[in-house]
């Protein structure tokens, strides 16, 4: 069966970085985008970016351009979200999620916390 | 970031049926396919429509989702307890190149 397997739970300080992985299983990881997407406390579902892991080709919402990079490693099919310079608005659960026009498979989310 | 519109709650008795507006301009809902989350309370989204109106599979058929011009309808029929959750539609931006979200309905079970 299809499972995305995300890292856990991160604590930072502000300005610093955070590095989330996704762990693909029980389909070809590359035939398949994987997206980022975030959630803050209560608020709605925010896309931050996605990846063809068969080419390495990424896309990033105009929101994170410069702060968030999207990165992959075929030989354990998983894919990694990087976000810089962290602030206390990033403080949110990050998904990630299998498709393109269609998200048909998430993540269990992965807890970023922003605090000082 | 653009966004999508919905309302931000919907309620109905047991029973009963809701449906949930999604609007937004051409490049988002106009010429794009239309999709539908539910997210139950903390847990990750899962998609019920996609296409439009296609049924994801195990998706039970009181979920039906609908497009016309620039504004996309999910509709719940027979609403059960089990079915209070937030629900997002969702489409790709083609003129952004970004995923584009609504900005979510509760469902409420009176």
């Amino acid at each position: 069966q299809v499972q995305l397997v995300q890292s856990g739970a991160e604590v930072k300080k502000p300005g610093a970085s955070v590095k989330v992985s996704c762990k693909a299983s029980g389909y070809t990881f590359t035939s398949y985008d994987l997206n980022w997407v975030r959630q803050a406390t209560g608020q709605g579902l925010e896309w931050m970016g996605w990846m063809n892991p068969n080419s390495g080709n990424t896309g990033y919402g105009q929101k994170f351009q410069g702060r968030v990079t999207i990165t992959r490693d075929t030989s354990i099919s998983t894919v990694y979200m990087e976000l810089s310079s962290l602030r206390s608005e990033d403080t949110a659960i990050y998904y990630c999620a299998r498709g393109s026009t269609i998200l048909d498979y998430w993540g269990q989310g992965t807890l970023v916390a922003v605090s000082s | 970031q653009s966004v999508l519109t919905q309302p931000p709650s919907v309620s109905a008795a047991p029973g009963h049926k809701v449906a949930i507006s999604c609007s937004g301009g051409s490049s988002m809902v106009g010429n794009n396919y239309i999709s539908w989350y539910q997210q139950l309370p903390g847990t990750a989204p899962k998609v019920l429509i996609y296409d439009n109106g296609k049924r994801y599979s195990g998706v039970p058929d009181r979920f039906s989702g609908s497009k016309s011009g620039t504004s996309a309808t999910l509709a719940i029929t027979g609403l059960q307890t089990g079915d209070e959750a937030e629900y997002y539609c969702g489409t790709w931006d083609s003129d952004l190149s970004e995923y584009v979200f609504g900005t979510g309905t509760k469902v409420t079970v009176l």
